[in-house]
């Protein structure tokens, strides 16, 4: 089966770093999304990884490895208004999108 | 802002009405999708439309019935639900189905609709 593993909620601290994880399993490979969804709000797109390495945009960079199967959503100097849910979602060979169920991040003063 | 709109924001229904959800995207896009979000889960695709045409039907109930008048409205018609589909239901758009670069693959979403079933 397919399968996208990030977890479920993280804390940080406001100004601080945090990494959010995303391991995948799936048919193929064809490129990976990060989406920020707020509360009560749609999800809005952050980032697509395609090949390895470290991709920056301002506050967030997105990296990919995929030999280990694995991303990871890196935010610097948090905000309050960084608080949201973060999916991955991976496009395998057929260039269907693939799913995670959302890391939940809470921001504390 | 993204460009799609979905209303009602909110549906309350019993197992036994009908009711449908709209949904209208501004940006030009050919491919619209019909999502089920439900909490803690994967994001569910139900249904994928590409110029009208519907080209990708992941196994939804017939209770769910989608159509596409045109490239910029898909309803989604709801009809003896049970309450298991109490979800948020989201609606989303891109230039094209699939795709490998951003361009085409990224997705514009609406803000959903919560849908309650009593």
């Amino acid at each position: 089966g397919q399968n996208i593993d990030q977890p479920t909620e993280m804390t940080a601290t406001e100004g601080a770093i945090v990494q959010i994880n995303c391991t995948y399993q799936t048919s193929g490979f064809n490129g990976l999304f990060w989406y920020q969804q707020h509360a009560g709000e749609a999800p809005t797109f952050l980032s697509y990884n395609v090949l390895d390495g470290l991709e920056e945009k301002g506050r967030f960079s997105s990296f990919l490895s995929r030999s280990k199967g694995y991303s990871y959503l890196l935010l610097k100097e948090l905000q309050m208004k960084d608080s949201a849910s973060y999916l991955c979602a991976v496009v395998n060979s057929n260039y269907q999108l693939i799913w995670g169920a959302g890391t939940k991040l809470i921001i504390k003063p | 802002e993204t460009g799609v709109t979905q209303t009602p924001r909110h549906l309350v229904m019993g197992m036994t009405n009908k009711k449908s959800l709209k949904c209208e995207q501004h940006l030009g896009h050919n491919a619209m999708y019909w999502y089920k979000q439900s909490a803690k889960k994967p994001l569910e695709l139900m249904f994928v439309y590409s110029l009208e045409e519907r080209v990708e039907n992941n196994s939804v109930p017939s209770r769910f019935s989608p159509e596409c008048p045109n490239s910029s409205h898909l309803f989604l018609h709801l009809h003896t639900l049970q309450p298991e589909d109490s979800a948020l239901y989201l609606c989303a758009s891109s230039q094209e189905v699939g795709g490998t670069s951003p361009n085409t693959g990224e997705l514009f979403f609406g803000e959903g609709s919560r849908l309650t079933v009593l």
